[in-house]
């Protein structure tokens, strides 16, 4: 839903260390999730989904963990890079709607 | 594939104007296109879902006399602002889907300014 706060979560890490993302997500039915990137006065760009029928997936040094019993979404960027520095959120959605839920956002900043 | 373009991308204009953003799929079409709002450090509000040929949906608290929705093809839907307050200020971005179960794919956003 909406996010209300005005602090973003932040999330440091130094370059070439693993990242882990958390998003809590509200809705038990939800049964589609995807992660987004958004760098600063962009629109957000598709990282990597998956679907409720799965627990992981990977994609190219991202994979996405998804556990339905505490409705709980991670996301892990291996060999963290500055380019990855951004916010990241989380969306989810149930199968009969196409109308996206956004969570707050983490900002993950990449030192050298 | 699937990219999606938003003009302009910034504007800045007086208030008790009117603003028209244009969003566009460029190598798809969207049978489905969705405006959201975004203010600073704060996440995606989604504002109105719109399909080809039919009158948008809007979210609760969403002024529909305010923000107007016009979706006339599927690569083209238009949101305007119509007098615009400096409380309308925001980055506004649009997502076109090309149907379920296709995911959203989002444009570049648009920053409006209202003076």
């Amino acid at each position: 839903g909406e996010s209300v706060g005005l602090h973003l979560p932040t999330l440091s890490v130094q370059e070439g260390d693993n990242s882990i993302i958390n998003c809590a997500y509200s809705n038990s039915a939800s049964d589609y999730f995807i992660w987004y990137k958004q760098e600063s006065g962009k629109g957000p760009q598709f990282i990597i989904d998956i679907r409720s029928n799965m627990d992981k997936r990977q994609g190219q040094r991202v994979t996405v963990l998804l556990n339905k019993t505490v409705k709980h979404l991670s996301l892990q960027i291996a060999a963290t890079q500055p380019g990855d520095s951004a916010v990241y959120f989380c969306a989810e959605k149930t199968y009969n709607t196409d109308k996206l839920i956004f969570g707050t956002g983490t900002r993950l900043q990449v030192f050298p | 594939g699937a990219v999606v373009s938003q003009h302009p991308s910034r504007v800045i204009c007086k208030s008790g104007t009117s603003v028209k953003i244009e969003c566009r799929s460029l190598d798809f079409q969207a049978t489905t296109m969705f405006w959201y709002r975004q203010f600073p450090k704060q996440s995606l509000m989604l504002m109105a879902t719109s399909n080809e040929g039919s009158k948008a949906t809007y979210e609760q608290g969403v002024e529909k006399d305010k923000f107007l929705i016009n979706h006339a093809s599927l690569t083209l839907s238009t949101l305007t602002v119509t007098s615009a307050h400096p409380e309308d200020s925001s980055f506004y971005i649009c997502s076109a889907s090309a149907g379920l179960p296709d995911t959203q794919y989002f444009g570049p956003g648009t920053r409006l300014t209202v003076l």
